[in-house]
């Protein structure tokens, strides 16, 4: 099973600044990773797939890199609407399909 | 417009075995590439995923839950029902069901909006 770890498990930053948000898959994942968005009491919604390649409807603040085991996650200018948790999923290996345990944003 | 939506009972008994129900719209799990997950969530932790199944029925399980799992499409109801066996307190969790997002690829682009399952006696 890869197991996928997310850092920082929080991360607080404050509105307008940049948010950088890592995973790391226990081994490689090629490029088959997604980062979801997740609110209180809301399910998660897909920000970007393919490691980099932003979902239907995400603005251009979110942005994804990475390859083989190291992911990056980058919210360029914090809204208000972007603190909530974050993960990360890797579909290379699988079964099982595995998610990380999630970074924590919070405001600053 | 893809729409999911899980449903089953709020409440099981320990060793009770769960059924969910998740029915949607917008596609047709007759149609090649596409497949549907099932995914939970304990209260406060991180996600995770259980099981999949294909258009052509193919299927896969979480290998720490598969003894216990069953997922199963009914494509003229638009439905797939999934079914654990031998329910446990540690089985709480908001159960959600979710749309591949396409060849290739099993990220999940549209979700439920999840049902929660409280496991007690």
């Amino acid at each position: 099973e890869i197991v996928m770890t997310q850092s920082p498990a929080t991360l607080s930053v404050s509105p307008g600044e940049r948010a950088t948000l890592s995973c790391r898959a226990s081994q490689s994942v090629s490029s088959n990773l997604a980062w979801y968005q997740q609110k209180p009491g809301q399910a998660p919604r897909l920000l970007i797939y393919g490691t980099s390649t932003r979902a239907t409807g995400i603005p251009a603040r979110f942005s994804g890199s990475g390859s083989g085991t190291e992911f990056t996650l980058t919210i360029s200018s914090l809204q208000s609407e972007d603190f909530a948790v974050y993960y990360c999923q890797q579909y290379n290996h699988w079964p099982p399909i595995t998610f990380g345990q999630g970074t924590r944003l919070e405001i600053k | 417009q893809i729409t999911m939506k899980e449903s089953g009972p709020t409440l099981v008994k320990p060793t009770q075995t769960l059924t969910l129900t998740c029915t949607f719209s917008g596609f047709s799990l007759s149609t090649s590439e596409v497949g549907v997950a099932w995914i939970r969530q304990p209260p406060g932790k991180a996600l995770e995923w259980l099981a999949l199944i294909y258009w052509d029925d193919d299927k896969r399980y979480s290998p720490s839950l598969k003894s216990r799992l069953t997922i199963t499409k009914d494509t003229s109801k638009n439905q797939v029902v999934l079914t654990m066996a031998n329910m446990d307190p540690v089985d709480t969790a908001t159960y959600y069901c979710a749309h591949r997002l396409g060849i290739r690829s099993w990220a999940l682009d549209i979700w439920g909006q999840g049902t929660m399952v409280t496991v007690s006696s």
